[in-house]
């Protein structure tokens, strides 16, 4: 089964810093995606960015990127420039190519905190 | 405005009383989900529908029931609600599966069972 873990309960950032938040995922397939989504207060679940395991290129998108280490199974997420904004649960997903269920795996979550 | 609504986002019920938990997207998606959270767990797939009358269990189906009548709607069903089930629902929809295609959640309902 896949397992996907986040280890850090609770980070907290000063404002316009950066942070990153730590992933790491068991599979045996060769052929998934990985994702970030935010949880805000509001508790909708907002994609952030997503990878594909093919890739060998980080995935980007304005302040968030990842560091996808494929052989470690280690998919970190970057905020640069935090804001105000960004404060929520942060989860880590993963889902294998074919899956018939689109079923993703999710991690325990990490909640980010920014200081003013 | 492409979207996945859920209905009640909130309910508060006793044990044993059956409910129903609504889930409609205005998208045309085939794939269709399930998933309840809970503090540390993350997200877990409850079921999942790949079209209408095509369901299948997912990680955490024990207590729940699903039916696919209709290409846009999904409800969760409770028969007979536990207090294990108090949890925050999302229901979700996509495309298809297979290559990537987005997960789209709806609002989310919180459960409280007493």
């Amino acid at each position: 089964a896949q397992t996907v873990t986040q280890s850090q309960p609770e980070m907290s950032v000063q404002e316009a810093e950066t942070v990153t938040l730590s992933c790491t995922y068991d599979t045996s397939e060769s052929d998934y995606y990985l994702f970030w989504y935010k949880q805000p207060p509001s508790r909708q679940m907002i994609l952030v960015i997503r990878q594909e395991a093919y890739k060998q290129q980080n995935a980007t998108e304005n302040r968030f990127s990842v560091n996808f280490q494929k052989a470690a199974k280690s998919f970190s997420l970057k905020i640069s420039d935090s804001q105000l904004g960004d404060a929520a649960m942060y989860f880590c997903a993963y889902r294998i190519s074919n899956n018939a269920g689109n079923m993703l795996t999710f991690g325990g979550g990490t909640r980010l905190m920014v200081k003013p | 405005e492409a979207q996945v609504t859920q209905n009640p986002r909130y309910l508060i019920t006793v044990t044993g009383k059956k409910l129903t938990v609504t889930c409609s997207q205005n998208m045309n998606h085939e794939y269709m989900s399930w998933y309840r959270q809970d503090p540390g767990l993350g997200l877990r797939q409850i079921y999942y529908s790949m079209n209408v009358e095509v369901t299948d269990k997912g990680d955490v189906p024990e207590g729940y029931k699903v039916s696919r009548k209709e290409k846009r709607n999904f409800p969760l069903i409770l028969e007979s609600p536990s207090p294990n089930q108090t949890s925050l629902y999302f229901c979700a929809s996509s495309y298809g599966g297979g290559t990537y295609n987005e997960q789209f959640f709806g609002p989310g309902t919180r459960l409280t069972v007493l």
